[in-house]
């Protein structure tokens, strides 16, 4: 049983395209997150969403837009994509907000390519 | 805000030999220290976590230890194998006044690679 997925696995698209990553947990978590990992391993935290409630965010640029219609679904996405955003993208669900110290668990990861 | 620096960023070590990674923090308000290992292809995994409170945690053959006066925290990896190869990540969470704002901070990554 997969316990948090993302679709798709890889996204090749255009630069100035949208496009859109689905996630979805099925741990029961409150708390989604949404990471950013560069070329270099760096991951970083863009987006944090507590029972569909935004709660971080991260100096991320306007053109990415979290939706959360459940507590279950953390979707992202991107508008008029750029060649920076080239990178791999992790979802992530925790039982409650990282400041409890809650383990958090990470998706597969989308590896989206922007050409 | 939180920094995070972690050193090496690569380390190769003889299969069943010792790994250590070490890590260092600035905010003092940090309390919760989880290490994460990402294998190739997968999402980062929590293997060991450490709170504030406590100094040393030991699991198996993995153990991370916290000096808060230093500010920083260390993953030990004791009697290697091929599969603890993956590239490891320490983080760091500040405790903040202003409830659901806290978040992880990642270090950079150690590459690990265990050599048979």
């Amino acid at each position: 049983d997969t316990a948090v997925s993302q679709t798709p696995k890889y996204l090749v698209t255009q630069m100035g395209n949208d496009k859109s990553i689905k996630c979805e947990q099925n741990l029961g978590h409150d708390t989604m997150y949404w990471y950013k990992q560069d070329s270099k391993k760096f991951l970083k935290i863009m987006f944090s969403y507590n029972n569909k409630e935004l709660i971080i965010n991260e100096t991320v640029p306007n053109r990415f837009s979290p939706k959360s219609p459940d507590k279950a679904h953390l979707n992202l996405h991107i508008n008029s994509l750029e060649l920076g955003d080239s990178a791999v993208y992790f979802c992530a669900s925790s039982r409650g907000t990282s400041g409890r110290g809650y383990e958090q668990f990470f998706g597969p990861g989308t590896r989206l390519t922007v050409l | 805000g939180e920094n995070v620096e972690q050193h090496p960023s690569t380390l190769s070590v003889q299969e069943g030999d010792s790994a250590v990674i070490k890590c260092t923090y600035s905010d003092s308000a940090s309390n919760y220290f989880p290490w994460y290992k990402q294998e190739l292809g997968k999402g980062p995994q929590l293997i060991i976590d450490i709170r504030s409170n406590v100094g040393e945690k030991k699991d198996q053959r993995i153990a991370v230890t916290l000096n808060k006066t230093a500010k920083h925290f260390s993953l030990h990896i004791t009697e290697t194998q091929p599969e603890d190869s993956a590239v490891y990540f320490c983080a760091a969470r500040v405790a903040l006044s202003n409830f659901g704002n806290e978040k992880l901070t990642f270090g950079t990554g150690t590459r690990l690679t265990i050599i048979p």
